[in-house]
């Protein structure tokens, strides 16, 4: 039971160019997230799914797409990479909202020069 | 709208002193209070949670009590130990259906041995 997983570890990427951050969960979880952590603004939500084939906004998703097409997979992309994009990028997974525990993957450090 | 505020960090203390760390919130009605906390290279885990006025939640020696009268969840830890040293997190979840939790901007704890 690996619970939550992200690929890459790390990243370092030129202004401009594209990606997508992996996020997998073996817990069979509804709902699934994505963070940035940045140094003192604790996590901020990117985007969310509530379930697979769903995805919604949370509070800073400019420059950023999300699917769900697998309910255990959550992707990330950046389609073209700007240096404040530089940060931690944090997935979880929860089997419920609310007040359900949120599980996090280990994180992606990602730098755009 | 919705938001924690919890203490400045980091915090220093030596192996075996009382902790506490100050949290406090902003929220109509009653909403979900958590802890996590982030070990160093690691994702953030749940430490204790509280969803209704006056619950206590605790966890490896940790507690904190939901106040609704000082809207405060601080949390509490008789003697710390240096497997303690991290980042600890606020976070609350409101009570509309629609929000989604909101994190503090974290406080960072050392222990000295």
């Amino acid at each position: 039971n690996a619970g939550v997983t992200q690929t890459p570890k790390f990243r370092v990427l030129k202004t401009g160019q594209s990606m997508t951050l992996l996020c997998a969960q073996d817990m069979n979880h509804e709902y699934m997230y994505w963070y940035r952590q940045d140094p003192g603004m604790g996590l901020r939500l990117i985007h969310y799914s509530v379930g697979e084939g769903t995805t919604a906004k949370g509070e800073v998703p400019d420059g950023y797409n999300v699917s769900r097409l697998k309910k255990q997979n959550f992707l990330l992309g950046l389609e073209s990479a700007a240096p404040s994009q530089t940060s931690v990028y944090f997935c979880a997974s929860s089997y419920g909202g609310r007040t359900d525990t949120q599980y996090f993957g280990p994180g992606t450090r990602l730098t755009v020069l | 709208g919705n938001s924690v505020t919890q203490m400045e960090g980091p915090v220093t203390l030596s192996e075996e002193a009382f902790l506490t760390i100050n949290c406090t919130y902003t929220a109509t009605g009653y909403p979900s209070l958590f802890w996590y906390v982030q070990y160093p290279g690691e994702g953030l885990q749940l430490l204790l949670k509280a969803t209704k006025a006056d619950d206590k939640g605790s966890n490896k020696g940790f507690e904190a009590t939901y106040r609704k009268e000082t809207t405060s969840f601080h949390l509490e830890k008789g003697s710390v130990q240096v497997s303690d040293s991290a980042v600890y997190f606020c976070a609350l979840i409101p009570m509309n259906r629609d929000d989604k939790i909101i994190f503090g901007k974290g406080t960072r704890l050392h222990i000295l041995p």
